[in-house]
C-alpha cells in the first residue's frame, strides 16, 4: 500500500513552453501533497504544500506563478512549470500524506525534467 | 526558520558499520526522519524518531537526543547496494525539511 505515482517520468521540453507533471496517490487518499525540487548532488528543497480543494501555499523564493499547482481531488496534484527555462530543469518530487495516517509521507518516483 | 548539519561524504569497508550524524536547529520540532535516495531515484523513508532513544530497523538504526538536538543513523554489515545518499529531515508541522544529504561511499 501507500503508493504515489508521477506522470511522466522523464520530459525534456523546449525553453517557453510549460509543462505539466502529475502525482496521484494510488491506495489512499492525500489531504496534502508536497513539491520538491532537487537539483543534482543537493538536497530536497521543498517548494510548495498542496492542499485539496484550496490554493497551494509556497516556499519562500518560489515564483507561485511560474510553477502552478493544482490539487482538484484527494488523489491528485499537478504542477505546471510554466514558460520553462534551461535553468528549471531538475528532478522534481512529490510526496503525499495519507489522509488516515497523520504525518506520514509517501513520495512519489520523481520526474526529470530538461529544458533544452 | 531551521537548519541541519550532516557529513557531506561518509567513505567505509563492506561489512562494517558506519554511523551518519546529523545536527538540527528548528522551531516546533516533531521529529527526526531518515531518508535513503539511491542516483536517479526518489527518496525512502529508513526511520523516524520523535522520542529520545534508539529505535532498531533491522540493519539500521536510528537515534535521536531532543536535549542535544541531535541524532544519527547507524548502519551496521554494510552491503554495497547502501551506497546512497542519506537525508536526514526534520518534521515542522506538517512539513518535512532535508538535510543537505550525506553521501555514503561503500569500499570492497
Amino acid at each position: 500500500g501507500a503508493v504515489v505515482s508521477q506522470h511522466p517520468s522523464r520530459v525534456i521540453c523546449k525553453s517557453g513552453t510549460s509543462v505539466k507533471i502529475e502525482c496521484r496517490s494510488l491506495d489512499f487518499q492525500a489531504t496534502t501533497m508536497f513539491w520538491y525540487r532537487q537539483f543534482p548532488k543537493q538536497s530536497l528543497m521543498l517548494m510548495a504544500t498542496s492542499n485539496e480543494g484550496s490554493k497551494a501555499t509556497y516556499e519562500q523564493g518560489v515564483e507561485k506563478d511560474k510553477f502552478l499547482i493544482n490539487h482538484a481531488s484527494l488523489t491528485l496534484s499537478t504542477l505546471t512549470v510554466t514558460s520553462a527555462h534551461p535553468e528549471d530543469s531538475s528532478f522534481y518530487i512529490c510526496s503525499a500524506r495519507d489522509r488516515d495516517t497523520a504525518y506520514e509521507q509517501y513520495f512519489g518516483p520523481g520526474t526529470r525534467l530538461t529544458v533544452t | 526558520g531551521q537548519s541541519l548539519e550532516q557529513p557531506s561524504e561518509v567513505t567505509a569497508v563492506e561489512g562494517a558499520i558506519v554511523q551518519i550524524n546529523c545536527t538540527y536547529q528548528t522551531s516546533g520540532f516533531y521529529g527526526l526522519s531518515w531518508y535513503q535516495q539511491h542516483d536517479g531515484g526518489a527518496p525512502t523513508f529508513l526511520s523516524y524518531n520523535a522520542l529520545d532513544g534508539l529505535e532498531e530497523t533491522g540493519r539500521f538504526s536510528s537515534f535521536l537526543s531532543r536535549s542535544d538536538s541531535y541524532g544519527y543513523l547507524l548502519l551496521q554489515e554494510l552491503q554495497m547496494k547502501d551506497s546512497a545518499s542519506y537525508f536526514c529531515a526534520v518534521r515542522r508541522d506538517d512539513k518535512i525539511i532535508f538535510g543537505k544529504g550525506t553521501r555514503l561511499h561503500i569500499l570492497p
